[in-house]
């Protein structure tokens, strides 16, 4: 089976705090994908990240970063220095190698950013 | 390059109307995929489809549920004699290659209300 969990529903914190979304994946497959989407307060759904289950290389960007472990089957979300433009519902997502498209997603963790 | 386009952005039906979700995909992407947001819950998958082709179903609701993609036009969402339980966010995605091996774009999605 094939599951991603999001065990922390709401985060609130200060602006300029720095957080950490937690993802953790379950699958069988040895070929996977994983992803992390946001959902601002409109509505709409924004791709931030691919990681394919065999690059296990921490990704940068500006005040994101991702760490990706097999070890323990996490995918975790950092927000450096927090702004109030970060308030949204973040998603993990996983898909297998096969072939089809389908992506399960993580129940989502609504942060929100104080000023 | 406009993004996924979906219409219309809010739809508001009677129970036993019928509703059609239309989605157009990114300029050069042949791979099409829905799926629902109910509030209080997260994304679910619920089908899979490239041009004239339902690759994977696996999510959708086996009555009152279709979907296509036509080899000209828009893939469509119908769902025949609307329930209240029908009222959520559907979201349409598109990917350049398919088959896991690429990300999946989203459109702004629509929401649908059942009265």
């Amino acid at each position: 089976a094939q599951k991603v969990t999001q065990a922390q529903t709401e985060i609130s914190v200060v602006e300029k705090e720095d957080v950490t979304l937690d993802c953790v994946y379950e699958t069988r497959d040895t070929t996977y994908y994983l992803f992390w989407y946001k959902q601002p307060p409109s509505g709409e759904l924004v791709f931030l990240i691919r990681r394919n289950s065999f690059d296990e290389q921490n990704e940068i960007s500006g005040r994101y970063s991702w760490n990706f472990q097999k070890s323990t089957s996490s995918f975790n979300f950092t927000i450096t220095a927090s702004q109030v433009v970060d308030s949204a519902v973040y998603f993990c997502a996983l898909r297998s190698g096969g072939n089809t498209g389908k992506l399960i997603f993580g129940q989502g963790t609504t942060l929100q950013v104080k000023p | 390059n406009a993004g996924v386009m979906q219409n219309p952005r809010h739809l508001v039906r009677r129970r036993g109307q019928e509703a059609r979700l239309r989605c157009s995909p990114m300029k050069g992407h042949s791979h099409v995929y829905w799926y629902r947001q109910l509030p209080e819950e997260g994304l679910k998958f619920m089908v899979y489809l490239q041009k004239e082709n339902i690759i994977d179903e696996s999510g959708m609701p086996k009555e009152r549920f279709s979907a296509e993609f036509p080899k000209e036009g828009p893939s469509i969402l119908r769902i025949q004699q609307v329930v209240r339980g029908d009222s959520a966010a559907y979201f349409c995605a598109s990917s350049p290659l398919g088959q896991g091996r690429d990300e999946q774009y989203f459109g702004p999605g629509t929401r649908l209300t059942v009265t």
